[in-house]
């Protein structure tokens, strides 16, 4: 089955403990994103990669790592959380062939940092 | 201004109406357009591209203005599984960042 995979799907840290979430697709898809979701502040991308070894900063990167080493595996990495970072967050891909080609998201990680 | 603004709801409706929603972008270089459906704490999924022709896909109608930059979703005979949040998506292009709007949150009532 084609799909985005999210891992943990729920966590609680402390502030300043390092923590990576975990994403991984099946479908052979070039572009990758991480983004959150916060109340009355809608989806906000946090880093892209539209390839192997390239990432881009979205609209709200600070705070968060990210890297590409296969065009399957797209980690988010906090350094050190911090409360802020507290947030709902989701992992996509899409193909690149056609320009219409939607997002796929896996199925979020829930993030609580106290 | 907001790069893609919704109708803010909450829109209540009962069984069986037809209920539109209706989103603005302001980007004139955009050229991909999404409808997404969003259930509560899960993830989007896609409810359908949108054409400049306009498409339909059973009872959703979507329809794209250039023009005018405006983007609708219509939906039909509504059920009550259509309860959702209803993201308009806007993106530039190809691989470029997809832009979503704060979304417009509909509970059908029986």
């Amino acid at each position: 089955e084609a799909q985005v995979t999210q891992n943990p799907r729920y966590l609680i840290t402390v502030t300043g403990k390092k923590l990576t979430v975990t994403c991984s697709q099946n479908m052979n898809h070039e572009y990758m994103s991480w983004y959150r979701q916060d109340p009355g502040l809608g989806l906000r991308q946090i880093y892209y990669s539209m390839n192997v070894e390239v990432t881009d900063k979205g609209d709200v990167p600070e705070g968060y790592k990210v890297s590409r080493k296969e065009k399957r595996n797209f980690p988010l990495i906090l350094e050190s959380p911090s409360p802020n970072q507290t947030s709902l967050y989701f992992c996509a891909s899409r193909g690149t062939v056609s320009y219409n080609s939607p997002l796929h998201f896996g199925n979020g990680t829930r993030l609580t940092v106290t | 201004r907001k790069e893609v603004e919704q109708d803010p709801g909450p829109f209540n409706v009962p069984e069986g109406a037809t209920v539109a929603f209706n989103c603005t972008y302001s980007n004139s270089a955009s050229q991909s357009f999404f409808w997404y459906r969003q259930d509560c704490r899960k993830e989007p999924k896609l409810l359908m591209s949108v054409y400049s022709s306009g498409n339909e896909d059973g009872r959703f109608t979507a329809q794209l203005n250039r023009a005018s930059q405006y983007i609708s979703l219509l939906i039909r005979d509504s059920k009550l599984s259509d309860s959702a949040t209803y993201l308009c998506v806007v993106t530039p292009g190809r691989g470029q960042n997809f832009v979503f709007g704060p979304g417009t949150r509909l509970s059908v009532l029986p």
